[in-house]
């Protein structure tokens, strides 16, 4: 069975890059696409893009000025940048493995990142 | 706001049938997936495609598409369904994915 853990930093200073780092074990990183999603405080699950095996990927327009997803295959896993952050950014991010078309069948424990100086 | 509309909140008495919708144009023709969110925890895959259920899911959830709406029908409520529940599906470009708003249940 699949298992995804995350890992990196739960505290950002504004203006500065998230990066946050997702490691599949149980499962080869070679098929499906791989998703970051984050839910702020008090609000709803956003989707923040995905990347596949090859290295395509595609984001949520309200971010993709400032985000950049990749794959590293050799090591199982895949990262989230997330640039210029700001107090709005604040946010339980989750990695997944999306087996369809948004059929995100497992999910990363989660982390929480706080932007603040 | 999302290009999916989910009612905020709904409750259902114990044991009772609900169904939580959700309501979109990209939704015509695709089919929405829902997971169930508890604090402290991360969302649970429990409907995608047509109504399929993933493995370990109670029967008691199920799925439905009609025209611009989806839904996610608990039959027998129980206190453990008490949770919010998201649907997911493609946005009205067909290129990204989006979440709808969220739909809190409470059992009463």
């Amino acid at each position: 069975q699949v298992q995804l853990h995350q890992s990196g930093p739960g505290l950002v200073k504004p203006s500065e890059t998230l990066s946050l780092t997702c490691t599949v074990s149980g499962g080869s990183i070679g098929i499906f696409y791989w998703n970051w999603i984050r839910q702020p405080p008090g609000k709803g699950l956003e989707w923040i893009g995905s990347v596949s095996y090859s290295g395509s990927t595609i984001y949520d327009p309200s971010l993709s000025s400032r985000v950049t997803i990749s794959v590293d295959t050799s090591k199982n896993r895949f990262s989230l940048n997330l640039r210029s952050v700001t107090a709005a950014d604040t946010a339980e991010y989750f990695c997944a493995r999306d087996m369809g078309v948004g059929d995100f069948d497992s999910w990363g424990p989660g982390a929480q990142v706080i932007v603040s100086s | 706001s999302s290009e999916l509309t989910q009612d905020p909140a709904v409750s259902v008495a114990l044991g009772q049938t609900i169904g939580i919708t959700c309501q979109g144009d990209s939704l015509r023709g695709n089919y929405a997936s829902w997971y169930q969110k508890k604090p402290g925890q991360p969302p649970l895959l429990v409907i995608y495609g047509q109504n399929i259920r993933p493995s370990g899911i109670s029967g008691r959830f199920s799925g439905s598409n009609s025209g611009n709406t989806a839904a996610l029908t608990i039959t027998g409520a129980q206190a453990a369904d008490e949770a919010e529940y998201y649907c997911c599906a493609r946005d009205n470009s067909g290129n990204h994915l989006v979440f709808g708003g969220g739909t809190e249940l409470t059992v009463l």
